[in-house]
C-alpha cells in the first residue's frame, strides 16, 4: 500500500535558520497537501500541491512538489518561534466513491532562541 | 478555531469497554473523517463518510464502527477496549466527498486513554 516517509523526523534549529522537510511516496501521486500540528494542538492545512514541478510560496514557506510527482518539500526561511511544530506532507487519495489523506510520518521542528 | 467540534477533550475508560466519540462538522460539510494519531502509528485514517453515507475505508479494526446522522454530526463507536486503543482520535471535514481535492478541517480532538 501507499507509504509516504518524510525526513528528518526531527529537526532542532536557531532561530533564523532555515528548514527543510523532504516527503517521499513509493508510488507516484495526483496531490499532496501538507499539514502543520503545533504542539497539543490539531493539524491545520497549509496548502495543496497538483501539478508536476509546481512551487508555491506563502510568505516565508516554500512549498513543491516533485516532477515525478513522487516526492514533495517544504522550506521555511529565517525560522520563528512561531514555526515550531509537526509538519506533515498528506497525500489526497481517491478510492472508490471516497477519499482519504494518509499522513506521512512528519518532521517535528523546534526552534531555539 | 476550525470551526470542527468534537467531545469529549479527554476520555479514561478501562479494558474491554466500550466508548462513544462524538463530532460535529463544520456548517454545511457534508464529509466527516476520522483518524487516530498514536506515537507509534503516526496519524492513520479510519473512515469517511459522505452525506451519511459510509464512502472509505482504511486500517480501522472490526472493534470499532462508526456512522454519520442525518444532522451530519458522527460518532466513532470503540469497544471491547484494548490498552494499544489509548490514542488522540481526530475527526475532520470537508465540503466535498469526491472529485475535488478538498482541504480538511481537524477539530481538537479526544484524548482515549485505557487503563
Amino acid at each position: 500500500g501507499q507509504q509516504v516517509m518524510q525526513i528528518p523526523q526531527y529537526q532542532h534549529v536557531q532561530e533564523g535558520e532555515d528548514f527543510t522537510t523532504y516527503c517521499n511516496s513509493s508510488t507516484t501521486l495526483s496531490n499532496i497537501q501538507w499539514y502543520k500540528q503545533r504542539p497539543g494542538g490539531h493539524p491545520v492545512f497549509l496548502i495543496q500541491l497538483v501539478k508536476s514541478g509546481e512551487v508555491k510560496k506563502q510568505k516565508r514557506l516554500t512549498f513543491q512538489f516533485g516532477e515525478a510527482k513522487k516526492n514533495s518539500s517544504l522550506h521555511i526561511t529565517a525560522t520563528q518561534t512561531t514555526d515550531v511544530g509537526t509538519y506533515f506532507c498528506a497525500p489526497f487519495i481517491l478510492t472508490g466513491g471516497g477519499n482519504k489523506l494518509t499522513f506521512g510520518t512528519g518532521t517535528q521542528l523546534k526552534v531555539e532562541l | 478555531d476550525s470551526g470542527v467540534t468534537q467531545t469529549p477533550k479527554h476520555l479514561i475508560t478501562a479494558t474491554g469497554q466500550r466508548v462513544t466519540l462524538r463530532c460535529s462538522p463544520r456548517s454545511g460539510d457534508l464529509s466527516v473523517y476520522w483518524y487516530q494519531q498514536s506515537l507509534d502509528q503516526g496519524l492513520q485514517f479510519l473512515i469517511q463518510y459522505y452525506n451519511g453515507e459510509e464512502r472509505a475505508k482504511g486500517n480501522i479494526l472490526e472493534r470499532f464502527s462508526a456512522q454519520q446522522f442525518p444532522d451530519l454530526h458522527s460518532e466513532l463507536n470503540l469497544s471491547s477496549l484494548e490498552l494499544g486503543d489509548s490514542a488522540l482520535y481526530f475527526c475532520a471535514s470537508s465540503g466535498s466527498g469526491t472529485g475535488l481535492y478538498n482541504e480538511q478541517f481537524f477539530g481538537p480532538g479526544t484524548r482515549l486513554t485505557v487503563l
